[in-house]
């Protein structure tokens, strides 16, 4: 089955520095890679999802990377905001299997 | 509704009770997820439906779990003879179509085994 790896579990950067996480998964048929985002005593929530047709999807002051040949990819958050502080996700799957989650990336934005 | 509502939001228990986990997705979402989130953990992955059927269980950590689906609407995760490690918040997401769409989590419920 699925494997997604996610690196760092915890990252810290100075407020409007840029924040990358980067995520890997096993499973060349994954075909749909989304991210959330969760704060602290909240639910988890999409932020970005990319599909395999392109390689990279921006929206404001967010954008992932998807390389499929390395089978892995990435979230940049770029001018970070104390607010963007939270345990980001990465997930993988298909359009015919479950989505299974990265273990987590707690970022810390400090003012 | 206007998400996805689960129930309880707390629940604590002693060892070796049974517990039942209520989640009611978005009215006409058809994909139905349960998830398990340890404390500072990620998203493991328990059981999917699609409409009342469940096509992957594989998640599902022991034969003390199982989960039910009525009505391609409401759902029920019921853990036996609760254990320790059982422990967690129990997440349900839903999805108006199958894997490929966004996953709209409820709240979670807190389980506590004593």
């Amino acid at each position: 089955g699925e494997n997604v790896e996610q690196h760092p579990s915890t990252l810290s950067v100075q407020e409007g520095d840029s924040a990358v996480i980067k995520c890997t998964y096993s499973d060349s048929a994954s075909n749909y890679f989304p991210w959330y985002k969760q704060e602290l005593g909240k639910r988890p929530q999409l932020i970005i999802d990319i599909r395999s047709n392109v390689g990279e999807k921006k929206d404001q002051r967010i954008a992932v990377t998807l390389n499929k040949t390395a089978k892995h990819f990435s979230l940049h958050i770029t001018e970070t905001q104390p607010e963007d502080s939270a345990v980001y996700f990465c997930a993988a799957g298909t359009s015919y299997d479950k989505v299974i989650f990265g273990p987590g990336t707690s970022l810390s934005v400090i003012p | 509704g206007a998400g996805v509502s689960q129930s309880p939001s707390n629940k604590v228990t002693e060892k070796g009770k049974d517990v039942e986990l209520r989640c009611d997705p978005i009215s006409g979402h058809t994909a139905l997820y349960w998830y398990r989130q340890s404390l500072g953990q990620g998203l493991e992955f328990l059981i999917y439906f699609q409409g009342n059927s469940a096509p992957d269980k594989s998640g599902l950590p022991s034969d003390r779990f199982s989960a039910e689906r009525t009505g391609g609407s409401v759902s029920t995760l019921t853990i036996q003879r609760t254990q320790q490690e059982d422990s967690a918040v129990y997440l349900c997401a839903s999805s108006l179509l199958s894997w490929t769409g966004e996953l709209f989590f409820g709240e979670g419920s807190r389980l506590t085994v004593l």
